[in-house]
């Protein structure tokens, strides 16, 4: 298995250009994730998937938009980028079952933002 | 949410145990204690979790407190690869289920 993958490795943006950072996970996880780490700090929760079509925000989603059409993949976009979106992101996805049964997370490498 | 408090910093010698504490007042009876830590330009990775007894697996233990407020990760043999920082997070029922709030960690400093 690869796991979760991630591309970009690296990015350059300018003010108010737009990308897709994707994501990649064959684990077949019902759970996916978008996170931020900004230097020094630990990681912020975007936006989660607990499904195929199903997504929600999570503690920093302005900027940002996702989708979710199959289990495997989960892109988050930037529509217009801003110096402040400049940080490294991490995807990852899980398993959780009805119950309460505790899977782990698992991370992609992560992608590196640097908006100009 | 059920928070954690963490020391910022800790240092170890190579070859020593390293007792890592994580002190969660508010947890619910719930809620899972989950471990991860960031090797330097990495994701996080899991290292373990436990909801009231103490663990172990291949990479750490787990100590939990009887009141379960604090829990301690222990390392019983750090090596330079063990130089991470180290989350302590809680995870359980209600808004947080399935989710994990990473706060700013232990950075674990392990002398040759």
């Amino acid at each position: 298995n690869a796991g979760v993958t991630q591309t970009p490795k690296f990015r350059i943006l300018k003010i108010g250009q737009s990308m897709t950072l994707q994501c990649a996970q064959d684990m077949n996880h019902n759970y996916m994730y978008w996170y931020r780490q900004d230097p020094g700090m630990g990681l912020k929760l975007i936006y989660y998937s607990v499904g195929a079509g199903i997504t929600d925000k999570g503690e920093v989603p302005n900027g940002y938009n996702v989708s979710r059409s199959t289990t495997e993949y989960f892109p988050l976009r930037l529509e217009l980028a801003a110096p402040s979106q400049t940080s490294v992101y991490f995807c990852a996805s899980s398993y959780w079952a009805s119950g309460g049964v505790v899977e782990t997370q698992y991370f992609g490498p992560g992608t590196r933002l640097l908006v100009l | 949410d059920a928070k954690t408090t963490q020391p910022n910093s800790m240092e170890s010698n190579e070859e020593e145990p390293v007792h890592l504490p994580c002190n969660h007042s508010t947890i619910s009876g719930t809620d899972y204690i989950h471990w991860y830590r960031q090797l330097p330009s990495q994701g996080p990775e899991y290292v373990i979790h436990g909801l009231t007894s103490n663990v172990n697996n291949r990479m750490a233990s787990l100590a939990i407190a009887e009141d379960r407020k604090s829990s301690t990760l222990i390392l019983h043999r750090a090596t330079l690869r063990d130089a991470a920082v180290y989350y302590c997070i809680l995870s359980g029922s209600g808004t947080s289920y399935g989710k994990l709030t990473f706060g700013q960690g232990t950075i674990l400093t392990v002398h040759p």
